[in-house]
């Protein structure tokens, strides 16, 4: 089976600017999830989302926002971009069936710098 | 919010020798998982040891887990240049979060 795949990998936008980074998951997988990565803060959860549903959604402001379509493909989009949001945005698939004991399957990541 | 803190922080050590990284958290967990991370990639699932059980061994690896000190170590034995990398402790508790991650520890193989 093909791996977690992520585009772009790459991303340099400037403050104030919007973004979408787009996850294509493990086929048979339901659920994807997102990650901020920093040198700062480490690994924070951003959301899940199951059967195109938010099933979980971490402690991140609502300029970060996503959505999972029915082929369970997913998209992330963080508006209005500040310094901060620089980081490796890490998505992360499975099959959804048990909450939190699934074993999540990470994609390579797209690392956003925010110029 | 980060549940997890690894100790050490970084770890050097020789081609061949074992090494062991400690996990340590704070609030009740249904699991934990250990990930591995190369130079700032994707993160690889190594093993996941549930709250009710205590060892788990999966190859070279074995991960042990001690919920009364809420701590959980992971173990690599014969250690090889490849096991270069970053190692993660991820919880699994019972709120909001999907998981919940560790601070990392950075290991180095010197062959």
């Amino acid at each position: 089976k093909a791996g977690v795949t992520q585009t772009p990998r790459y991303l340099i936008k400037t403050r104030g600017q919007q973004v979408t980074l787009s996850c294509s998951p493990i086929s048979g997988h339901r659920s994807v999830s997102w990650y901020q990565q920093t040198p700062g803060q480490g690994l924070q959860f951003l959301f899940e989302y199951f059967s195109e549903t938010q099933r979980n959604k971490g402690n991140f402001p609502g300029r970060f926002s996503g959505r999972q379509f029915s082929n369970s493909r997913s998209e992330m989009n963080v508006s209005t971009l500040e310094l901060g949001d620089s980081a490796l945005y890490l998505c992360a698939s499975s099959l959804g069936r048990d909450f939190q004991a699934d074993t999540q399957y990470f994609g390579p990541g797209t690392r956003l710098t925010v110029l | 919010s980060q549940q997890g803190e690894e100790d050490p922080q970084a770890l050097s050590i020789q081609e061949g020798e074992n090494a062991t990284m400690n996990c340590s958290y704070k609030t009740s967990i249904n699991n934990l998982q250990w990930y591995r991370q190369n130079s700032g990639r994707g993160l690889v699932h190594l093993i996941l040891i549930r709250s009710n059980e205590r060892e788990k061994h999966s190859g070279r690896l074995r991960v042990t887990l001690d919920t009364s000190k809420k701590s959980s170590s992971l173990l690599i034995t014969a250690s090889r240049a490849a096991d270069t990398a970053s190692y993660f402790c991820a919880t699994g508790n019972f709120g909001n979060e999907k998981l919940t991650f560790g601070t990392g520890t950075r290991l180095t193989i010197i062959p």
